[in-house]
C-alpha cells in the first residue's frame, strides 16, 4: 500500500541554521512526490514537486529511490519558513494525493 | 476572484444530525477532493471525484457521502453514522491528474 511517513512532528531550529524535513514513502512503481506548506492563517499550498526539480523559497527536495525518500532541505532557515509542511504522494491510480502526518517547522531568532 | 470556496467556516451540530459542507470552485477543474485534517493525523482522504456524476471513496469514507452533480460543486455530508465527526475539513480541486491541488480555507465542524 502507498504510504508517506514524516517521522518528525516538530522541528525547531534557529534562524540561519540548515533545515531538513524528512519524508519517506512506500510505493510500487514510479512515484510522484510533492511538498505542501501551510503558513499560519493561510491555505494549504503546493511548495514544490519532484518532477520540476526546482528551488522554491530556497527549498529543494531530491527524490532518492534507493532510500525511498524525498527530504526537504534549505541551507539557511528564515523565520518566515515557520509553518506546517506535508509530504504527499500520488496514489497508485494517480487519481488522488496521499499525505503524510506533517511536520511543524519552527524557526526562532 | 478565482478559487475554492468552502462554507460554512464553523459549524456546530448535535449528535445524531446530518450536516452538509459546501465546496464550490470556479477554476474549471475536473477533479475535486475532500480531506479531513486532525492534529497529529495529517490529511486523510474522504472522497474524490474525477468527473461530474462520478466519485470514489478515499481511505476514510465511512459515515460520509458526497455528490457531484455540477462541475463546480462537490458537497460533503457528514452523517450521524460518522463516529467521530469533530474535525477540520478541507476541500480541494485540481486538473484531471492531481499535481497541484488548490485548497479551500476549510470548515471546522464541532459535534456537541
Amino acid at each position: 500500500a502507498q504510504r508517506v511517513t514524516q517521522p518528525e512532528k516538530l522541528l525547531s531550529v534557529f534562524k540561519g541554521a540548515p533545515v531538513e524535513l524528512k519524508c519517506n514513502y512506500s510505493y510500487s512503481g514510479s512515484p510522484e512526490l510533492f511538498w505542501y506548506v501551510q503558513y499560519s492563517r493561510q491555505r494549504l499550498q503546493l511548495l514544490l514537486r519532484h518532477i520540476s526539480r526546482e528551488s522554491i523559497k530556497g527549498f529543494t527536495a531530491d527524490l532518492n529511490k534507493g532510500e525511498t525518500s524525498f527530504h526537504l532541505k534549505k541551507p539557511f532557515a528564515q523565520e518566515e519558513d515557520s509553518a506546517m509542511y506535508y509530504c504527499a504522494l500520488h496514489n497508485q491510480a494517480g487519481t488522488a494525493l496521499i499525505f503524510g502526518k506533517g511536520t511543524t517547522l519552527s524557526v526562532s531568532s | 476572484d478565482g478559487g475554492i470556496t468552502q462554507s460554512p467556516k464553523y459549524l456546530f451540530r448535535k449528535e445524531g444530525q446530518n450536516v452538509t459542507l459546501s465546496c464550490e470552485q470556479n477554476l474549471n477543474h475536473d477533479a475535486m477532493y475532500w480531506y479531513r485534517q486532525d492534529p497529529g493525523q495529517g490529511l486523510r482522504l474522504i472522497y474524490y471525484s474525477q468527473i461530474v456524476n462520478d466519485f470514489q471513496k478515499g481511505d476514510i469514507a465511512e459515515g460520509y457521502s458526497v455528490s457531484r452533480e455540477k462541475k463546480e460543486s462537490f458537497p460533503l455530508t457528514v452523517t450521524s453514522a460518522q463516529k467521530n465527526p469533530t474535525a477540520f475539513y478541507l476541500c480541494a480541486s485540481s486538473p484531471t491528474r492531481p499535481g497541484e491541488l488548490f485548497f479551500g480555507e476549510g470548515s471546522r465542524l464541532t459535534v456537541l
